[in-house]
């Protein structure tokens, strides 16, 4: 399995606090990503980073933001959580286009 | 956006039976993508196809890229207890991106 793990695994914080949230990887992987998964929704890319200081939007990307200063992490924050944001959040590496998943961090906001 | 529809979105069937699952799309996909999820843990990669027609098995599993590159199927051979879980098909839009667009998954349960 690659070696990615996030932190922290689950958090509980409340409404209007900002949160963030660790990807690191051990893999040397080019592309790193971020989803959040919902009943109903199934997984929805938030944000993605194609190298060191590159990041783009994904498909939900509003009160998210990313960074990605080393090859081995990234940063998802977010800026003032709301309860809509109560989520699971997947981080995913690449190198093509096989996406290797994390173990993911369950957030609860209230 | 280009959307997966998967079915079917449940399955209840008994220790050894055998399983389909498919993908389709209005859209063409360049490369599919097979994952299973258990509760708790993230996706993990079952099987990949890179080209249309293709056909590949991981042991009790086997999956089909479709001819019209707009469907896949994966199935799996007679079940046992520790198939339970959510397999998700994904696809590749496009050549020049590694976004990868998901279905909403189909969730197995195995009876023993």
């Amino acid at each position: 399995d690659a070696g990615i793990t996030q932190s922290p695994r689950h958090k509980v914080t409340e409404t209007g606090t900002p949160v963030t949230l660790r990807c690191h990887q051990t893999e040397n992987h080019r592309y790193m990503y971020w989803y959040r998964q919902d009943p109903g929704h199934g997984l929805r890319l938030i944000h993605y980073s194609y190298g060191v200081k590159d990041t783009d939007k994904g498909e939900v990307s509003d009160g998210y933001s990313v960074s990605r200063s080393k090859t081995e992490d990234f940063l998802l924050t977010l800026e003032s959580a709301t309860s809509s944001q109560t989520s699971v959040y997947f981080c995913a590496i690449s190198e093509r286009v096989e996406q290797y998943f994390g173990p993911g961090t369950r957030l609860t906001v209230t | 956006g280009q959307q997966l529809n998967q079915s079917p979105q449940s399955m209840f069937i008994q220790e050894g039976e055998d399983v389909s699952m498919n993908c389709t799309s209005s859209s063409i996909f360049n490369t599919w993508l097979w994952y299973k999820q258990e509760p708790g843990e993230g996706p993990v990669l079952l099987i990949a196809l890179y080209k249309a027609g293709e056909l590949t098995s991981n042991g009790r599993l086997t999956a089909q890229f479709g001819i019209t590159r707009k469907d896949s199927f994966l199935n799996i051979s007679a079940s046992i207890p520790s198939d339970v879980g959510i397999y998700f098909c994904a696809g590749q839009p496009g050549a020049g991106s590694y976004q990868l667009t998901f279905g909403k998954g189909t969730k197995l349960s195995v009876i023993p």
